[in-house]
């Protein structure tokens, strides 16, 4: 199975919410709600934000958002803030064949 | 506070084989599946290999099926990737990752330990 497809980059200026998008398949995204996202900061391992489609961990800011809709999840930042830049990835389990999926990632910008 | 810690990497010619290690703190380990996830430089993620809790379900990525080996040794709190026949491609950055129970998705990571096959 192909990795699943985010926007390359995204920006947003400081108090705005920005959508990043996470789109894959009914064998992948549209047919589990194990969809995860990740933020990664330059040179540091990437950080759980969100699981199960929506669950935020504990010590995750309120501002994080997730959700899905048929084979697309979306991850939602409300009140940007300069600390937001990073690169963020969306993960999918799919099944027996390809266990988990990866998308190639979205570049935040903060402008 | 949970910690994975990953060793072994370096510098290896392709064709060799290399042995990677983690070792886990703050939970109880053989209640979790675990993973190894990898980043090839200035590129994206790709799972690589994941064990259940008791090992009895163990999974490959087809890039690495039949080169990598996963383990677990309970007793030590470690993760272990055994690499063999390392093509160029198999350069990146290895992350030991925690599963977030059983196969539902992926926790908290190591800081990752660099692989780089080079001749």
């Amino acid at each position: 199975q192909s990795a699943l497809t985010q926007p390359p980059s995204v920006s947003g200026s400081p108090g705005q919410s920005v959508t990043l998008s996470c789109s894959g398949t009914s064998d992948d995204v549209g047919g589990y709600d194990f969809v995860s996202w990740f933020q990664q900061r330059p040179g540091k391992a990437p950080k759980l934000i969100i699981s199960d489609v929506s669950q935020r961990p504990s010590g995750v800011p309120h501002r994080y958002s997730g959700s899905k809709s048929g084979n697309t999840a979306s991850l939602t930042i409300s009140g940007l803030q300069a600390d937001d830049e990073a690169d963020y990835y969306c993960c999918s389990f799919a099944g027996p064949d390809s266990y988990f999926l990866f998308g190639g990632g979205t570049k935040l910008t903060v402008l | 506070e949970v910690y994975l810690v990953e060793s072994g990497g370096g510098l290896v010619q392709p064709g060799r084989s290399l042995r990677l290690s983690c070792v886990a703190s703050g939970f109880t380990f053989d209640d979790y599946a675990m993973h190894w996830v990898r980043q090839s430089p200035g590129k994206g993620l790709e799972w690589v290999a994941g064990l259940s809790w008791n090992s009895g379900t163990i999974e490959y990525a087809a890039s690495v099926k039949g080169r990598f080996t996963i383990s677990r040794d309970d007793a030590r709190n470690s993760l272990f990737l055994q690499m063999t026949s390392l093509k160029s491609e198999d350069t990146a950055v290895y992350y030991c990752v925690k599963d977030l129970k059983e196969w539902n998705g992926f926790d908290v990571w190591g800081q990752g330990t660099l692989v780089t096959v080079s001749s």
